[in-house]
């Protein structure tokens, strides 16, 4: 697609639920990251993924959290049994790896309230 | 750990000024620096990227200079206008690693 983009833009549940986002990064682009961003707090840094592997997850805030990428394009975040501080808005972007730049690209994000 | 602190957190202006957005971060091993515009509900789009070993980069009425040995980065925007509203974040990532490290932003409101 012609930019990153992200599934639900909205999603309300219920404390102790699964949620799953869904992450499709520009097309041909290697690199994909997860951010959150809380309510009046700066963009929190989640994973990185280099193709289908993540080799920087320290930003996953516990074992709660999980994401994976599939084809070196479509990536998921999870969260089990949500809490309500699980409530922030979660972005995803892309970068391609191609001379290295290393730009971001950012989807338009996926709200989750937790009730 | 990287800390990455913009100032003003806030920033009123009227329509026409030339205004100066600041970026300091404290871990100068840095790989490049990005400068973006978050509007309200809306995701990130990313304004101009200097690399470690540049000085400075323009997009029309935009210039983002990079002073890596002093640890800071200033956004510059003329003319501004009341479009330009929105919050503007700066992010370093490091030599080591892959990820952004972001400021917490500077909400612009430019005034008709």
């Amino acid at each position: 697609g012609a930019g990153v983009s992200q599934s639900p833009s909205n999603k309300v549940t219920e404390k102790g639920k699964d949620v799953e986002l869904r992450c499709d990064p520009i097309s041909g682009h290697t690199a994909l990251y997860w951010y959150r961003q809380s309510l009046g707090q700066g963009l929190e840094f989640l994973i990185y993924f280099q193709g289908n592997s993540a080799p920087d997850k320290s930003g996953l805030p516990s074992d709660r959290f999980s994401a994976e990428r599939t084809g070196g394009s479509v990536s998921t975040l999870t969260i089990q049994r949500t809490q309500q501080e699980d409530s922030a808005v979660y972005l995803c972007a892309s970068s391609s790896q191609t001379g290295n730049t290393g730009e971001l690209f950012f989807g338009e994000g996926s709200r989750l309230t937790v009730l | 750990k990287q800390e990455v602190t913009q100032i003003p957190a806030a920033l009123s202006v009227p329509e026409g000024e030339n205004l100066v957005l600041n970026c300091s971060f404290t871990d100068s091993a840095i790989y490049n620096l990005q400068w973006f515009r978050q509007d309200p509900g809306k995701g990130l789009t990313s304004l101009l990227l200097i690399q470690s070993s540049q000085r400075e980069q323009t997009s029309g009425r935009l210039n983002a200079s990079l002073d890596k040995s002093s640890g800071r980065s200033t956004l510059y925007i003329a003319a501004s206008q009341p479009g330009d509203s929105a919050t503007y974040l700066c992010a370093v990532r490091q030599d080591s690693g892959y990820a952004l490290n972001f400021g917490k932003g500077t909400s612009l409101l430019v005034t008709p």
